[in-house]
Parts: C-alpha cells; structure tokens; sequence
C-alpha cells in the first residue's frame, strides 16, 4: 500500500465510448501525475498539477482530457481512444517541491478495443 | 531533454549473488534520483530517493550512489533473493522549477535464480 489508490484496476473500452480512470492519494502531498507505461518504452509523463493547477501537458492527444477537483483526487477522462492507447496508466503523487519522493499507485491496465 | 539510461536491459543470477545495476542521465540539473521497483502487471515501489546534494543512500540490502556531475547512478543489491526478482526502474527529476515529472529509464529487468 503505497496511499496511492487508482480505480479501476483494468478496463476495457470501445473506441466510442467514454470512460474515466480515478486517483486518490492520502499522503497530504500537493502535487499529482499521470504517467502511461506502454510495452518495450519508458514511462511517459502525461500531465502534472501542482496545487489543483495544471503545470504541464507533455504534449497529450486532446482524446485525454485530466481534472484534478482538489489535491488528492485526480481523474484522466478518456474519450474515442484509439487502439495504440491501450497501455498501463499510473498516477503518482509528491510534493510541488522538486525534492521530495514520489510515490505511485497500482495503474489502471487499459484495452481499447 | 533529459535521456536516462538504464544498463544491462536484462539480468540473470543465481540467488545468493551481489549485483549493480547502473543508470545514467544526460542532464546534470536535477533535484533527486528515484530508484524503483516493479512487479509484473503493478505498479512501481519506491527503493530509494537521493538527493543531488547527496553520494548515497542505503536501506537493508540497496544501496544506490549518485555522481550527479558524471551523470551516473548505481543500485547495488547484496545478497540477492529470489523475492527480489523484478524491473528496477531508475528516475531523474529536472530542477527546471516547479512540480516537474519524473524522466524514466526503460528499466533492467532482473531474475534471481533459486
């Protein structure tokens, strides 16, 4: 248990339809991230908000829209995914400062089919 | 951009073995290294953070080194078990400011024989 919780743990999706993945941190931490992991690649930061903010969009189809209500909740709504999208999703969550530890959920395993 | 590299891709020992997994960054400017660990289908398990102002740090078994001007981090394993069996992922936080994101290796995927 790391207090990064992400739900559901695996889904699968149509290619229409619409869906949403949910992170929950219970660390007090202040900033929060979405990360896919795909086969035979490195983790890819998708989107960082720091104090509910969103600081950065690492270039993301608009297919992936996050929303971050407060600082322990964050979602990744998805919509009209393509199949290449299917990969392992994680969130982590730190504090805005750069110097403290991340710690990252179970991911959410997508399947676009 | 920074690149992180993660060396060898792949290993195999038999239980018992000390080993070092090795890790190298391409930007010098960063707050911390994270090393991590993860299991088939999970998600990742912090091992161990160190700072840029720091040489190392240790927990139990781990311990990983830092030459932040080099650019080289080291993850040494001693003793190995077959419980530690898994992908170990090394990660640069940038000091670009602000509540950047991690930059990953592709990771060393490691297999402790019985």
């Amino acid at each position: 248990e790391t207090g990064v919780t992400q739900t559901p743990r695996h889904l699968v999706m149509g290619m229409t339809n619409k869906k949403s993945l949910k992170c929950e941190q219970h660390l007090g931490h202040n900033a929060m991230y979405w990360y896919k992991q795909s086969a035979k690649k490195p983790l890819e930061l998708m989107f960082v908000y720091s104090l509910e903010e969103r600081v950065e969009n690492n270039s993301v189809p608009s297919r992936f829209s996050p929303e971050c209500p407060n600082s322990s909740h964050l979602f990744l709504h998805l919509h009209t995914l393509q199949p290449e999208d299917s990969a392992l999703y994680l969130c982590a969550s730190s504090q805005a400062q750069g110097w403290t530890e991340a710690f990252f959920g179970q991911g959410t395993r997508l399947t676009v089919v | 951009k920074q690149e992180v590299t993660q060396i060898p891709a792949a290993l195999s020992v038999p239980e018992g073995e000390n080993l070092v997994l090795n890790c190298s960054f391409t930007d010098s400017a960063i707050y911390n290294l994270q090393w991590f660990r993860q299991d088939p289908g999970k998600g990742l398990t912090s091992l161990l953070l160190i700072q840029s102002s720091q040489r190392e740090q240790t927990s139990g078994r781990l311990n990983a080194s830092l030459d932040k001007s080099s650019g080289r981090s080291t993850l040494y394993i001693a003793a190995s078990q077959p419980g530690d069996s898994a992908t170990y992922l090394c990660a640069a936080r940038d000091s670009g400011g602000g509540a950047d994101g991690l930059t990953f290796g592709k990771g060393t995927h490691l297999i402790i024989q019985p």
